[in-house]
């Protein structure tokens, strides 16, 4: 079975850092670009990054550049988001989803992050 | 960046009628970074189309997209009342940045 599956989310304050993990399974890993995507409670879908199958190049949303950085280990099947400098609007439910970029086909339960003092 | 603009933001149909959703992009996109999701409470969205008209793995038929340039759009045609939901449009332009439209809600009265 496909599967993704993120953790690491918790409640943290403003300025504070957090890094989001999502363990893959069920498909090869290494051959796939992998996105962080997240929804703010009540509020539509916002993609924030991309890092290509092998690490080589990444993306980032203007809101989060800067500030977050994605990687890979495609030796351990897993795609990471360390995020800085957390602010409140960060505050989301953090979706890990299997690429390519323009067929998200598999996307994790997602993992929540709380930005508050 | 391309925006999305989709519309109407909240659409009433009663099961077994036609819904059309609308998809407005900033500018041009090629239909092959053009997709379709849907998401219902507490879960995950799921891929419906992409390449703006192909149907995903185990999607069914009463779905269909289509459209190109700036203008596109998801039709559900015999509504369930399983396909309440939310419906977001996605593109992917050149340069691998991904947005997505603000949603439709659908709700089966």
């Amino acid at each position: 079975e496909v599967q993704l599956v993120e953790s690491g989310g918790l409640v943290v304050q403003p300025g504070g850092s957090l890094r989001l993990s999502c363990a893959a399974s069920g498909f090869t890993f290494a051959d796939y670009t992998m996105l962080w995507v997240r929804q703010p409670p009540g509020k539509g879908l916002e993609w924030i990054s991309l890092i290509t199958w092998d690490g080589g190049i990444t993306y980032y949303a203007d809101s989060v550049q800067g500030r977050f950085t994605i990687s890979r280990d495609n030796s351990k099947n897993s795609l990471y988001l360390q995020m800085n400098s957390l602010r409140a609007e960060d505050t989301a439910l953090y979706y890990c989803v299997k690429g390519p970029a323009y067929y998200l086909d598999v996307w994790g339960k997602g993992t929540t992050v709380t930005v508050s003092s | 960046e391309i925006v999305l603009t989709q519309s109407p933001g909240t659409l009433s149909l009663s099961p077994g009628e036609r819904a059309t959703l609308s998809c407005r992009a900033s500018q041009s996109i090629g239909t092959n970074y053009l997709a379709w999701y849907q998401q219902k409470p507490g879960q995950p969205p799921r891929l419906l189309i992409y390449g703006a008209f192909s149907r995903a793995t185990g999607i069914p038929d009463r779905f269909s997209g289509s459209g190109s340039g700036t203008d596109f759009t998801l039709t559900i045609s015999r509504l369930e009342p399983e396909d309440s939901a939310v419906y977001y449009c996605q593109q992917c332009d050149d340069s691998e940045v991904n947005t997505f439209g603000q949603g439709t809600r659908l709700e089966i009265k």
